[in-house]
């Protein structure tokens, strides 16, 4: 159990809808991080929040969106869903993002299926 | 950010050491080296990190020569439980990439009994 929590653990939904994933970070961690895992692109950066304020951003699509809430929890908002768009939804939380070495620890995931 | 080159696969046998060589040619000098481990379905875990010589902890070495350009990540011992994809990562994880991990294809390692 890396101290992460996603929310919810599956999540069906059709084409054109649009859902929200929810991460907890692990106690006392200011970074967090969300990823998109599909069987033919693999492990994919999306975005990073660092203590409310977005900090690095990836391959994220302008159909998704995230945000960092004051108490330090994520969710990102996905939306105009696509088939596409299945795939496995992981958030990590690190630390901070300072000048030293920041371990990342990542959640169970959500895994979305749009149909 | 630096690429990584790893063997797509590797096959092992229980109580066998397991040695996975990633190579990274264009590693910066503020890169660090990690390297998780994935099962099914679940999220990438922790294993070990380290930014030159060898590192150690409970689980695993990180061997890493003086150039720097690869690293081995040594399992001592393997069990099936081991059976996972292993991703090298190279990057400046805490500093100005702001911890942008780039997560290559990974090496699929099968312990077999």
């Amino acid at each position: 159990d890396s101290g992460v929590t996603q929310t919810p653990k599956h999540l069906i939904t059709a084409t054109g809808q649009r859902v929200t994933l929810r991460c907890s970070p692990r106690s006392g961690d200011l970074s967090v991080y969300w990823y998109q895992q599909s069987l033919d692109q693999g492990l994919q950066f999306l975005i990073q929040y660092y203590n409310g304020e977005e900090r690095a951003k990836g391959n994220i699509l302008e159909r998704f969106s995230a945000q960092q809430f004051p108490d330090l929890h994520s969710e990102l908002n996905l939306s105009s869903l696509e088939l596409g768009d299945s795939a496995l939804y992981f958030c990590a939380s690190s630390v901070a993002g300072g000048p030293d070495t920041d371990t990342q620890y990542f959640g169970p995931g959500t895994r979305l299926t749009v149909l | 950010l630096a690429k990584t080159t790893q063997p797509i696969s590797m096959d092992s046998y229980e109580g066998q050491e397991v040695n996975i060589t990633c190579s990274h040619n264009n590693i910066a000098t503020n890169d660090y080296i990690t390297w998780y481990q994935q099962f099914p379905s679940q999220g990438p875990r922790f294993i070990i990190q380290g930014y030159k010589t060898k590192v150690t902890n409970e689980v695993a070495s990180l061997f890493i020569p003086a150039d720097r350009k690869s690293s081995t990540l040594s399992l001592p011992r393997v069990s099936l439980s081991d059976t996972a994809v292993y991703y090298c990562l190279v990057g400046d994880i805490g500093g100005t990439s702001y911890g942008k991990l780039t997560f290559g294809q990974g090496t699929i390692l099968t312990v077999h009994p």
